[in-house]
Formats: C-alpha cells, sequence, structure tokens
C-alpha cells in the first residue's frame, strides 16, 4: 500500500538559516513525487515535483528537494529561511503504476520561521 | 485566468440538511478531484473526475455525491449533513497524466451541528 510519513508536526528555523522538511514515502512502483505549500486560510499551491531523471529538483521561491530512492526519501530544502516561508507544507506521492485515486498526501508539516 | 474557483467560502448546516459545493476551473483541465482536510490527517479523496461525464470514488465518498456535466465544473452534494462532516473541502484539477500538478481552489469550511 501507498503511504506518505512527515516526521515533524512543526519544523522551527531562524530566519536565514537553512531548512529542511522531511518526508519519506512506500509505494510499491516507481514514484510521482510533490511538494505543496499551504498558507493560512487558502488552497495548496504546487512547489516542485520529481518525476525522473536528475535526483535534485528546484522549484518555486527558492525550494528545492532531493530523492533519495534508496531512503524512499524526498525532502524539501531552502538554503535560506524567510520569514514568509512560514506556512504548512505537504508531501505528495503517486505510484506511477496506479490510477488517479491513488495520490496519497502526508498528514503535514507546519513551518515557522523566527525573525 | 481565474484558476480554480470554490463558493461558498463558508457555510454552517444543521444535521440532516443538504447542500451543494460549487467548484469551477477555467484552465481546460480534464482532471478534478475533491478533497477534504481535517487536522493532522492532511488531504483525503472524496471523488474525483476524469473527464466531463466520468467521475469515481476516492477514499472518503460515503456521505457526498458528484456530477461533471462540463469540462469546467465539479460540484459536491452533500446528502444528509452530519457532524463528521465538518471539514475544509478543497476542489483541485490538473491536466491528465499523473505527473501534472494539481491546482487548487480557496477552500471552503464547513460546520455541521
Amino acid at each position: 500500500a501507498q503511504s506518505v510519513a512527515q516526521p515533524e508536526d512543526q519544523v522551527n528555523v531562524a530566519e536565514g538559516n537553512p531548512l529542511t522538511v522531511k518526508c519519506t514515502y512506500s509505494v510499491s512502483g516507481n514514484p510521482y513525487l510533490f511538494w505543496y505549500v499551504q498558507y493560512p486560510n487558502r488552497g495548496l499551491q504546487f512547489l516542485l515535483k520529481y518525476i525522473t531523471g536528475d535526483n535534485l529538483v528546484k522549484g518555486s521561491y527558492g525550494f528545492e528537494a532531493e530523492f533519495n530512492k534508496s531512503q524512499t526519501s524526498f525532502h524539501l530544502k531552502k538554503p535560506s529561511a524567510l520569514v514568509s516561508d512560514s506556512a504548512l507544507y505537504f508531501c505528495a506521492v503517486r505510484d506511477i503504476r496506479t490510477s488517479y485515486d491513488k495520490v496519497i498526501f502526508g498528514p503535514g508539516t507546519s513551518l515557522s520561521v523566527i525573525p | 485566468n481565474a484558476g480554480v474557483t470554490q463558493t461558498p467560502k463558508f457555510q454552517v448546516l444543521k444535521t440532516g440538511q443538504s447542500m451543494t459545493l460549487q467548484c469551477a476551473q477555467d484552465m481546460n483541465h480534464e482532471y478534478m478531484s475533491w478533497y477534504r482536510q481535517d487536522p493532522g490527517m492532511g488531504l483525503r479523496l472524496i471523488h474525483y473526475s476524469v473527464g466531463a461525464g466520468i467521475t469515481d470514488q476516492g477514499e472518503v465518498p460515503n456521505g457526498y455525491n458528484v456530477s461533471r456535466s462540463t469540462t469546467e465544473d465539479f460540484p459536491l452534494r452533500l446528502l444528509s449533513a452530519a457532524p463528521s462532516q465538518t471539514s475544509v473541502y478543497f476542489c483541485a484539477s490538473s491536466y491528465m497524466g499523473g505527473g501534472n500538478e494539481q491546482y487548487f481552489g480557496p477552500g471552503t469550511r464547513l460546520t455541521v451541528t
């Protein structure tokens, strides 16, 4: 069965420091992986995705993520955090062999960037 | 483009009442979906559609109906509201192909008393 874990409910980081939001997944085949961000009282916005190719994926607002097949992880990173990055972050996975109803979202990680 | 729009933004229902949450997109996306978001549980798929006239159930379909008569619109109907349906509901759309990202609406916050 597919699953997505975001082991940290909350991540706190000082402004200007690097940030990491963790995601691990379980699928039986090869995955499509996504990161979305949700600002308060808003819908989710797409940040980046891994489909195939280079394991390091760059996305919006300076975010990047590294696909690690052996560790089944897709951690979100940013070299220098901004206060405006404070939001809820969701990892999502889809097994490329399954149908659309098998897109699984993680529970979300709340990121707080402290000035 | 307006993207994905949802109405209403907020709604309070009494147990047993019915209502329809509206969703529309202007990007000509084939795929549309409804999710509910509950604290600590991420997003759970309720129903989805891969084109006009084609719908299917997601992870938590009970108590909800959908239809898709046009590419643009994908309403979600609550048949007889229950307190367990108190949640935030998001509509999303995308192009076909599992590697395509979804575009989300702003959400509807529903409270059932």
